[in-house]
């Protein structure tokens, strides 16, 4: 079993609708968590931080679920810019990080 | 902003060639990781540092070697390239301390023939 899972997708979105990813970890020693977003062709970008206390930057929000050992991305009012593959990434120590294999999002017009 | 540099885009190396595959930072940090990143795979650590002449495997470590002499450099080194290796390498540093996430370079995709 992979230490970070997620669904691959694609996931194909309408433009303007709101759209969530969610991500599970199997080690339950993990200390922080990550969503990184890559654009194709590119390396990942840090995208937010995740806090069990939720974490909202603009029209995302990240959650950390200790209890269930999943994290979440929550995409309000999705762009066409938002169109990217997203990584669900766990650091379980030591600052080595340990990557989902992503979930590509593409937005439709 | 905090820069990483990989010395090559785009990289196309013959069957038990040896590689060297260059990373530069310039803000200084401590920790220092070489990735690859394969269709359905994900990205997977290879090697890291967290300080000058000190090396850890990662998870696929078999094939390869690093070298940290100065701290803001980490190579990468293919030892004798096989086509197995065709790949996306994405070197990242990261302040450490407690820092939060990692900074990649581009990265370079080789292609071994």
């Amino acid at each position: 079993r992979k230490e970070v899972e997620q669904d691959p997708g694609p996931f194909n979105v309408p433009e303007g609708a709101t759209v969530a990813f969610n991500c599970t970890y199997s080690n339950s020693a993990s200390q922080s968590f990550f969503w990184y977003r890559q654009d194709c062709r590119k390396e990942p970008k840090l995208l937010m931080s995740v806090y069990s206390s939720g974490n909202e930057d603009g029209r995302f929000t990240a959650q950390l679920n200790r209890a269930s050992q999943y994290i979440s991305l929550l995409i309000r009012d999705s762009k066409l810019s938002d169109s990217a593959t997203y990584l669900c990434v766990a650091d379980f120590g030591n600052e080595k990080l340990t990557f989902g294999t992503g979930t590509r999002l593409t937005i439709i017009p | 902003d905090v820069k990483v540099t990989q010395s090559s885009r785009y990289l196309v190396k013959r069957t038990g060639e040896k590689v060297f595959l260059e990373c530069v930072q310039d803000m200084d940090h401590e920790n220092m990781f070489w990735y690859r990143q394969d269709p359905g795979l994900g990205l997977r650590l290879i090697y890291f540092s967290y300080d000058v002449k000190m090396k850890e495997k990662g998870d696929i470590p078999e094939g390869y070697s690093v070298s940290r002499e100065k701290k803001e450099r980490f190579s990468l080194i293919l030892e004798s390239a096989s086509t197995n290796q065709t790949s996306m390498y994405l070197c990242a540093s990261s302040l450490g301390q407690g820092a939060r996430g990692y900074t990649f370079g581009s990265g370079t995709r080789l292609t071994v023939v």
